[in-house]
């Protein structure tokens, strides 16, 4: 069974670009959430994807996007970079569908430094 | 609204020693609560969950936790530290039983075994 996977795992931008974040969940699940973890700080919920539509979304601006594609891997965009996007960002899969909680699998992570 | 808050945000234990890594939680639904540990440059790895049914929960490499509702706590132990426990802990709370179950972590805290 592949676990979650991550690409690239750095990369450097500079201030006013676009980024965009690939991530493939783990095989049988539907769901894929994104988290940012700042240096020194806890992951913070930035929205999730159920069956390629957005499933909420937590505070953060609208230049933050997503997707998610029909074999369930997903994509986090970036406009206009700032410095305080520089980050872990993590994501995480999830099989969606019964009662909850879903237990959420974490990919090593991106890490995203904007100069 | 959920939140956590982990209590000392560095612990330190001698290797034997036993492991207390606190956490209180707030929600306003009952909550489903969560530990992970982070080693460097990875992602999270769960160690236990907290779904409501016993409230003594057993994890992963020896750890265990707690859910407390009276003191809304959910407090993580080992009873004899190991080396390779040395991580960033984070715990977590999700209060939604469907839809997004995004995750509200806490800033961690970091734990170092003393040889």
């Amino acid at each position: 069974e592949t676990g979650v996977t991550q690409s690239p795992t750095h990369l450097i931008k500079t201030r006013g670009q676009q980024v965009t974040l690939r991530c493939s969940s783990q095989s049988g699940h539907n769901t894929v959430s994104w988290y940012q973890q700042a240096l020194g700080q806890g992951p913070q919920f930035i929205f999730q994807y159920y069956r390629e539509e957005e499933n909420g979304r937590g505070n953060f601006p609208p230049r933050f996007s997503g997707l998610q594609f029909p074999n369930y891997s997903s994509e986090l965009n970036v406009n206009a970079l700032e410095l305080d996007d520089s980050a872990l960002y993590l994501c995480a899969s999830s099989r969606a569908g019964g009662r909850g909680p879903y237990e959420q699998y974490f990919g090593p992570g991106t890490r995203l430094t904007v100069t | 609204a959920q939140s956590v808050t982990q209590l000392g945000s560095h612990v330190s234990v001698s290797e034997g020693a036993l492991v207390l890594l606190r956490c209180n939680y707030s929600s306003s639904v009952p909550p489903y609560l969560f530990w992970y540990v982070q080693y460097p440059n990875q992602g999270l790895q769960l160690l236990l969950k907290y779904t409501s049914a016993a409230t003594l929960v057993k994890g992963i490499n020896g750890f265990e936790a707690e859910f407390k509702k009276s003191e809304t706590s959910f407090h993580l132990t080992k009873p004899s530290a190991h080396m390779s426990d040395a991580a960033e802990y984070f715990c977590a709370v999700s209060g939604v039983p469907s839809g997004a179950n995004n995750l509200f972590f806490g800033t961690g805290t970091r734990l170092t075994v003393i040889p």
